[in-house]
């Protein structure tokens, strides 16, 4: 079974800095999408970048990024920049077929 | 703005009560999904509707019975809740579910459900 793993509950930033949220998953599969959602207080789920993994470019949207080692099965997502509509919990999540499979979650504070 | 559509926003009801909980997208999805998500927690699937058909029920309880009128709707019919069922629940469109693909889904704002 698929299962997604995020190792940091909390994570705290200056306004401005960079950040990166860690998340490794484990799959059988090649051929499947990776996510990251953010939820802010607003509670709406919110895409903010996905990856193929077929594809061997790391996606890039804006001021996020992602660091996609499929061999490690590794897919953490820096924030450059960071600004305070940041803040929110970052869901880690995995697709194949019917079902996306998400991560416990990292609360990130931007610190002023 | 979100292009999902969840009404309504808040919802307190008792255990006796019967309540729905409605989902609409006007993007052309035709995969429609159920999430509960509980307080700090990720979202937790309990139904998908793939081209108005319900392809994955999360064993989920008898209580909660989800609908899918048209390809632009979703439904989940709630009787006899428990005080533990009290959750966010979010409703999700994706172009499909998968079988070309796997696109990203798109979450309505959700409705904050109380059971007293």
């Amino acid at each position: 079974a698929q299962t997604v793993t995020q190792s940091q509950p909390e994570m705290s930033v200056q306004e401005a800095e960079t950040v990166t949220l860690s998340c490794t998953y484990d799959t059988s599969e090649s051929d499947y999408y990776l996510f990251w959602y953010k939820q802010p207080p607003s509670r709406q789920m919110i895409l903010v970048i996905r990856q193929e993994a077929y594809k061997q470019q790391n996606a890039t949207e804006n001021r996020f990024s992602v660091n996609f080692q499929k061999a490690a099965k590794s897919f953490s997502l820096k924030i450059s920049d960071s600004q305070l509509g940041d803040a929110a919990m970052y869901f880690c999540a995995y697709r194949r077929d019917d079902k996306i499979i998400f991560g416990k979650g990292t609360r990130l504070h931007i610190l002023p | 703005d979100t292009e999902v559509t969840q009404t309504p926003k808040h919802l307190v009801m008792g255990m006796t009560n019967k309540k729905s909980l409605k989902c609409e997208q006007h993007m052309g999805h035709r995969a429609m999904y159920w999430y509960k998500q509980k307080a700090k927690k990720p979202p937790e699937l309990m139904f998908v509707y793939s081209y108005e058909k319900l392809s994955i029920n999360e064993s989920v309880p008898s209580r909660f019975s989800p609908e899918c009128p048209n390809s632009s709707l979703l439904n989940l019919h709630l009787h006899a809740l428990q005080p533990e069922d009290s959750a966010l629940y979010l409703c999700a469109s994706s172009q499909d579910t998968g079988s070309r693909g796997h696109p990203p889904l798109h979450f309505g704002n959700g409705t904050r459900l109380t059971v007293t």
